[in-house]
């Protein structure tokens, strides 16, 4: 059983669109993270949202953090081809700020 | 600046054979990790060291040990190596009271 789960599993869209992806589970966490990785590279943070009900904006992206901390979601906006890609959301576990554990991510493609 | 090093990048080993899979950072951080990546799977914690001297189980441990040799280096030892633990390894850091990882470059390991 995965802590962290997101849908969608696989999300592919035309440039332009907007897309919403999310990631939720059943623990209240103290943060979460949002990840992305592209092929052959390791994951990059992206975010880390920490208040209940927090919204952060990085460009086009924009992350919420559910009132409860049990959820959080991604909305990108006019999606662009450089956006494709491998979104991972993560938090710490087990009441520790080091076991780290992450989602099965969602696979963008953005076609042009 | 080099961040996290994994070494090898690339690997094939025949069932039941040994080997060491390598990871140094230069950040000065205190915590690692060990995940791998299966399609579909995300990233699965197999075993992380809080601070120098300390290592615990992540979700996947069965299979590996692990060695917190110092504060810079995480090696992932996979004594008898099997089909099962063909995967994509990676090597995270973190600096104590972040919640920001930083990641290898992976080691692509195939057992046959």
């Amino acid at each position: 059983t995965q802590l962290l789960e997101q849908s969608p599993q696989f999300l592919s869209i035309q440039e332009g669109e907007n897309l919403t992806v999310y990631c939720n589970s059943s623990s209240v966490f103290s943060s979460l993270q949002w990840y992305r990785q592209e092929p052959g590279e390791g994951p990059v943070l992206l975010v880390t949202v920490v208040t209940g009900g927090e919204v952060k904006k990085l460009k086009r992206l924009t992350f919420q953090f559910g009132d409860a901390r049990k959820d959080s979601s991604l909305h990108i906006t006019a999606a662009q081809t450089g956006d494709t890609g491998l979104y991972l959301c993560a938090g710490f576990s087990g009441g520790s700020n080091y076991k780290l554990t992450f989602g099965k991510g969602t696979l963008l493609t953005v076609n042009p | 600046n080099a961040g996290v090093t994994q070494t090898p990048k690339f690997q094939v080993l025949k069932t039941g054979q040994s080997m060491t899979l390598q990871c140094a950072q230069d950040m000065n951080h205190n915590s690692m990790y060990w995940y791998r990546q299966d399609p579909g799977m995300g990233l699965r914690l197999i075993y992380y060291s809080a601070s120098e001297g300390t290592t615990d189980k992540g979700e996947v441990p069965n299979g590996y040990n692990v060695s917190r040799l110092n504060k810079r280096e995480f090696s992932l030892r996979l004594e008898s190596a099997a089909p099962s633990q063909t995967s994509v390894y990676f090597c995270a850091s973190k600096r104590s009271g972040n919640t920001e990882a930083f990641f290898g470059q992976g080691t692509r390991l195939t057992v046959v």
